[in-house]
């Protein structure tokens, strides 16, 4: 079965600390992976998706097929980056996502 | 910039009254969704529409419906709300982007969600 797994509910780094955020998926087929960020009292939002291969706001995501992963990594966490962060999965010739449950990232000062 | 337009922010309803809530984009996106946001759970697919008055069940239709009657407008509908249909609602929209040789699904678009409250 289709699945997303974000095995930490929530990460506390502190400012100027690296960070991973981690996001396994279980797909057979020919995956596409979105990192989605929700800081407080605002919408649901795109971060970044696998096959742009961007850096946005710092933050990055490599798909490793071998390891079905697509963390999310920053060098270095500011304050401002301290939201609700969602892995989410796309099935080849489908608009269905499926999300994984979130992870909170909170960065100290 | 894409919008899309939750009519309620808060929502408090009775059990067993029928609720409506509804969501407008207005990019002429194909695609709209519902969801469902839960400490815990992350989002929920509800059901989703890729045309007008097509619908597609998600992963937790039971106890809700859908109309489609315009592109641009979603509803979701709760029959007879109750007590665990409490929670946040998240409507999206994506579009259908038309290359030379294929049509690929974009990243949806979020609204603001809907808290909805029943007693």
């Amino acid at each position: 079965a289709q699945r997303v797994t974000q095995p930490e509910k929530l990460l506390s780094v502190f400012k100027g600390a690296p960070v991973e955020l981690k996001c396994n998926y279980s797909y057979s087929g020919s995956p596409e992976l979105f990192w989605y960020v929700q800081y407080s009292r605002q919408r649901l939002q795109l971060l970044l998706r696998h096959i742009s291969r961007e850096s946005i706001k710092g933050f990055t995501a490599d798909l490793n097929k071998g390891e079905t992963s697509f963390h999310l990594k920053k060098p270095f966490a500011q304050e401002e980056d301290s939201a609700m962060y969602y892995c989410a999965l796309r099935l080849g010739g489908d608009d269905k996502i499926i999300f994984g449950k979130g992870t909170r990232l909170h960065i100290l000062p | 910039d894409v919008k899309v337009t939750q009519s309620s922010r808060y929502l408090v309803k009775r059990t067993g009254e029928k609720v409506f809530l509804e969501c407008v984009q207005d990019m002429d996106h194909e695609n709209m969704f519902w969801y469902r946001q839960d400490p815990g759970l992350g989002l929920r697919l509800i059901y989703f529409s890729y045309d007008v008055k097509m619908k597609e069940k998600g992963d937790i239709p039971e106890g809700y419906s859908v109309s489609r009657e315009k592109k641009e407008r979603f509803s979701l509908i709760l029959e007879s709300a109750s007590t665990n249909q409490t929670s946040m609602y998240l409507c999206a929209s994506s579009s259908l982007k038309v290359t030379s040789d294929n049509y690929s699904n974009q990243p949806q678009h979020f609204g603001d969600g809907t808290r909805l409250s029943i007693l």
